[in-house]
């Protein structure tokens, strides 16, 4: 079936410095991909998604790649603060479907 | 505006009883997807709703598990015979269009605890 494999499962990075995390995904018909952030106890929230049209989204500190050929997509939080910490997770579609596939999660701290 | 709610937000139940879980999506948005989530996975799909009609039940994991949206609205889930390897964290999300990548809604979920 199809999956969507995320690394890495814990990312410690100190205040300001930058924190990727990276998707791979199994469907090659996949066309959207979004990222949420979910803080502790609380619903997951979407905080940027990219289509397959595109090479590269970016909105203020966070910006997100996408590789078709490679079936990868990676987050990139720049000068990262402690309210980043939290578990980020990557989606993609499924090509026919209305259905997501997500990943696993990455539970990123912010030390200050 | 109002988000998407909810409820019950705790419900914990014996084995081999039935629960119904309910969700209200933001108003006018017309797909509703079910989620469950283990502690510390990623949401698994269960089905999705485009206005009223079920049009991905894929997801769900056997026969007891039905869910319906009967006026294009409010969803309710409903597991049969629970057993407690249905206990898990049960949500829902909406989004405006059915063109299915449209941003999603979460809910706060349900926790359901099966003694």
């Amino acid at each position: 079936g199809e999956n969507v494999e995320q690394h890495p499962s814990t990312l410690s990075v100190q205040e300001g410095d930058s924190a990727v995390i990276k998707c791979t995904y199994s469907d090659s018909a996949s066309n959207y991909f979004p990222w949420y952030k979910q803080e502790l106890g609380k619903r997951p929230q979407l905080i940027i998604d990219i289509r397959s049209n595109v090479g590269e989204k970016k909105d203020q500190r966070i910006a997100v790649t996408l590789n078709k050929t490679a079936k990868h997509f990676s987050l990139h939080i720049t000068e990262t603060q402690p309210e980043d910490s939290a578990v980020y997770f990557c989606a993609a579609s499924i090509s026919g479907t209305y259905k997501y596939i997500f990943g696993t999660g990455t539970r990123l701290k912010v030390l200050a | 505006g109002a988000g998407v709610s909810q409820s019950p937000r705790y419900k914990v139940t014996k084995r081999g009883q039935d629960v119904a879980l309910r969700c209200d999506p933001i108003s006018g948005h017309v797909s509703l997807y079910w989620y469950r989530q283990a502690l510390g996975q990623g949401p698994e799909f269960l089905t999705y709703f485009n206005y009223e009609a079920q049009q991905d039940k894929s997801g769900l994991p056997n026969d007891r598990f039905s869910a319906e949206r009967p006026e294009g609205s409010i969803s309710t889930l409903t597991i049969q015979r629970t057993e407690q390897r249905d206990s898990a964290m049960y949500r829902c999300a909406s989004s405006l269009a059915d063109r299915g990548r449209e941003t999603q809604y979460f809910g706060p979920g349900t926790r359901l605890l099966v003694l």
